[in-house]
């Protein structure tokens, strides 16, 4: 199985700060990676597919980028409502597989 | 408005079997592929099985695999999740989940807001 390793377990950001969250796969994932927001007591919510591409309705604030085994999710101009779990994936190969989540607070 | 609604769950016993069962509305369900993904208690997320749009195709993670069936019924525009010989490592929220379209299968658009399965002598 493709293993997705990603840090920091966990973060605490200011508000209008910029963060980074990163993802190292353990092989080369061609395009195939997405990234989700998961907020307490709700179900994770697609924020990027194709290592950078934003779905509709996501702020241009959320950015995605890498290539071969290295990826990282941006938010710029952090806000409140940005807090929650982010889990990158990958579906190059089956089995897909999940990051182990980077929990995101407002410092 | 795309709605997924995921039913079945519950507490049972180790060994025991189980059937979710996702209702779809808002989206032609019979044109996409489907996913069942899983989270244990304060866990992270595990995809758990694929059923392409016609079913021609199924896959499934290792851990799941000979105990869970994943099947779907267009006409009735649902997706199953057959559990059988339960485990305790099962316990879980199961999330029903489809693809954005036939060629990207891989990765998950809309989210039910998941059925919890809990397993426990």
């Amino acid at each position: 199985d493709i293993q997705m390793t990603q840090s920091p377990h966990s973060l605490s950001a200011s508000l209008g700060e910029t963060v980074s969250i990163e993802c190292l796969t353990s092989e080369g994932i061609s395009n195939y990676l997405a990234w989700y927001q998961q907020k307490p007591g709700k179900s994770p919510q697609l924020l990027i597919n194709y290592i950078s591409s934003l779905q509709d309705g996501v702020p241009s604030r959320f950015s995605g980028s890498g290539s071969g085994t290295q990826y990282s999710l941006k938010i710029s101009n952090m806000q409140p409502e940005d807090e929650g779990v982010y889990y990158c994936q990958q579906g190059y190969k089956y089995p897909f597989t999940f990051g182990s989540g980077t929990n995101l607070e407002i410092k | 408005e795309v709605q997924l609604v995921e039913s079945g769950g519950g507490l049972v016993k180790p060994g025991s079997s189980l059937k979710l069962s996702c209702v779809a509305s808002g989206f032609t369900f019979s044109g996409y592929g489907m996913h069942w993904i899983r989270q244990a208690p304060k866990k992270g997320l595990e995809w758990i099985a694929l059923i392409y749009y016609d079913s021609s195709n199924k896959y499934y993670a290792d851990s799941v695999k000979g105990r869970f069936t994943i099947s779907r019924d267009n006409s009735k525009n649902s997706l199953y999740l057959e559990m059988n010989s339960l485990r305790s490592e099962d316990t879980a929220m199961y999330y029903c989940a489809n693809a954005p379209d036939y060629g990207s299968l891989w990765y998950f658009d809309y989210w039910g807001q998941g059925v919890m399965v809990t397993v426990s002598s």
